[in-house]
């Protein structure tokens, strides 16, 4: 089945601190993974996509195909990047629903 | 451009009575979804429409939701005799036409601020 795992409900880290919110996915097939962010009382938006192999805001994904990873990662916090995160999953039927993970809260301490 | 809108922006009903949220999509993207956001469940899809087609209601959690898309543009997500494990964040996204392959920008889904449902 297809499913999206991310084990952390919080994520707390202080300003300048390294951060690595974790993503774990089962698919049988090629995947293709976004992060969406939720910033407080805004709405869901598109992070970044591993696809594209982009940074936005300085954060990074590697998907790691052997661990079924999709670990976002940043390496200074900043008081801004406190945000809820999820990572998700593009169905490959006809639909490119997203399956999305429960989600983490990061929170970056001053 | 304007986004996707969604109204109402909250919802407070009493078990039992029907409830409507509206979306708005963005003007000219084809592919709506509905999703339900509950808290620590993450966002769930409920119902995807594509143009004219048939649209996908596999994730519909059972018969007292139903969704329509007139027109191809604003779409009407309807929740009947509701009840408390109803209530959550619904979400709206709409995305452009699929394009070729290897168009990114054509998958993004775009998201709408949500109606919060709150069911006594």
């Amino acid at each position: 089945a297809q499913r999206v795992t991310q084990p952390e409900k919080l994520l707390s880290v202080f300003k300048g601190a390294p951060v690595e919110l974790k993503c774990n996915y089962s698919y049988s097939g090629s995947p293709e993974l976004f992060w969406y962010v939720q910033y407080s009382r805004q709405r869901l938006q598109l992070l970044l996509r591993h696809i594209s192999r982009e940074s936005i805001k300085g954060f990074t994904a590697d998907l790691n195909k052997g661990e079924t990873s999709f670990h976002l990662k940043k390496p200074f916090a900043q008081e801004e990047d406190s945000a809820m995160y999820y990572c998700a999953l593009r169905d490959g039927g006809a639909t490119n629903k997203l399956i999305f993970g429960t989600g983490t809260l990061l929170a970056v301490q001053p | 451009g304007a986004g996707v809108s969604q109204s109402p922006s909250n919802k407070v009903t009493e078990k039992g009575k029907d409830v409507e949220l509206r979306c708005d999509p963005i003007s000219g993207h084809t592919a709506l979804y509905w999703y339900r956001q509950s808290l620590g469940q993450g966002l769930e899809f409920l119902i995807y429409f594509q143009g004219n087609s048939a649209p996908d209601k596999s994730g519909l959690p059972s018969d007292r939701f139903s969704a329509e898309r007139t027109g191809g543009s604003v779409s009407t997500l309807t929740i009947q005799r509701t009840q408390q494990e109803d209530s959550a964040v619904y979400l709206c996204a709409s995305r452009p036409f699929p394009g070729l392959a290897g168009g990114y920008g054509t998958d993004t889904q775009y998201f709408g601020p949500g109606t919060r449902l709150t069911v006594l």
